[in-house]
C-alpha cells in the first residue's frame, strides 16, 4: 500500500537532548511537510521541502531542524533550543498544488 | 492575523441525522479547500476537496460547498454515523506557486447512536 510511515509513534525526550522523527513516504510525492499540532489546536508549519535537497522554514521553526537528501524521506530533529517540544507531530506528502496532501499517523513527543 | 477558522466547535447530531460543519476564510485569493477528518491519535484523513472556480462538489455522503461572496466553507455530511465522530478540520492553499495549506482549530463532530 502507499502511504506516509512516522516512527516511531511514541517518543520521549530528556533534558538537552536531540531527537529525530522519521518520515517516509512511497507516494513519489515531489513535496513533503512537517506539522505540528497542540491540543484543541490547528496544525502549524514547521518545514517544509518542494523537492530533493531543498527546504523552507515555515510559520514556527526555531528550535527543529530538517534534511531531504531522498525523495521519499523527511526527517525532522527537535533540538534542545525547543523549550515546548511536547506536542503531536505530523508528517505530510503531496503530489502538486492542486492535490491534497496526505498525512502519517503522527509521533507524540513528550518530555521525561 | 491571517486564519481559517470555524464557527462551531463541537456539533452534537444523532445517528441519521445529516451535518452541516462550517468554516470561515480570510484570504479571498485562495484557490484551493480541503477537508479532513482526524480521529484520535491519528493523523488526519482527506475527505473531499474543492477548487475556487466551483461552489460544490460531492462525494460519498459528503459534499462541500464554496461561497466565495463571503468566504465560506461548509462540509455536509448526509445520514450521519457514529463512525463519523471526529475532529473535521478546513484548509485552505494560499500558495501561488506551491501548495501551502493553513488550517483551522477544527470542529468535534459527535453522534449519538
Amino acid at each position: 500500500d502507499g502511504g506516509i510511515t512516522q516512527s516511531p509513534k511514541y517518543l520521549f525526550r530528556k533534558e538537552g537532548q536531540n531527537v529525530t522523527l522519521s518520515c517516509e513516504q512511497n507516494l513519489n510525492h515531489d513535496a513533503m511537510y512537517w506539522y505540528r499540532q497542540d491540543p484543541g489546536q490547528g496544525l502549524r508549519l514547521i518545514y517544509y521541502s518542494q523537492i530533493v535537497n531543498d527546504f523552507q522554514k515555515g510559520d514556527i521553526a526555531e528550535g527543529y531542524s530538517v534534511s531531504r537528501e531522498k525523495k521519499e524521506s523527511f526527517p525532522l530533529t527537535v533540538t534542545s533550543a525547543q523549550k515546548n517540544p511536547t506536542a503531536f507531530y505530523l508528517c505530510a506528502s503531496c503530489g502538486g498544488k492542486g492535490q491534497p496532501q496526505h498525512f502519517g499517523d503522527g509521533t507524540r513527543l513528550s518530555i521525561l | 492575523g491571517e486564519s481559517v477558522g470555524l464557527h462551531l466547535p463541537t456539533l452534537s447530531v444523532q445517528e441519521g441525522d445529516n451535518s452541516i460543519i462550517n468554516c470561515a476564510y480570510s484570504n479571498s485569493a485562495s484557490d484551493y479547500f480541503i477537508w479532513y477528518k482526524q480521529e484520535s491519535g491519528k493523523g488526519p484523513q482527506f475527505i473531499i476537496d474543492i477548487r475556487s472556480n466551483m461552489d460544490k462538489r460531492q462525494g460519498q455522503r459528503v459534499t462541500v460547498l464554496l461561497n466565495k461572496t463571503v468566504k465560506h466553507l461548509s462540509l455536509q455530511i448526509a445520514a450521519t454515523q457514529p463512525g463519523d465522530s471526529a475532529v473535521y478540520f478546513c484548509a485552505e492553499n494560499r500558495a501561488t506557486g506551491f501548495q501551502k495549506l493553513v488550517f483551522g482549530t477544527g470542529t468535534r463532530l459527535l453522534v449519538s447512536p
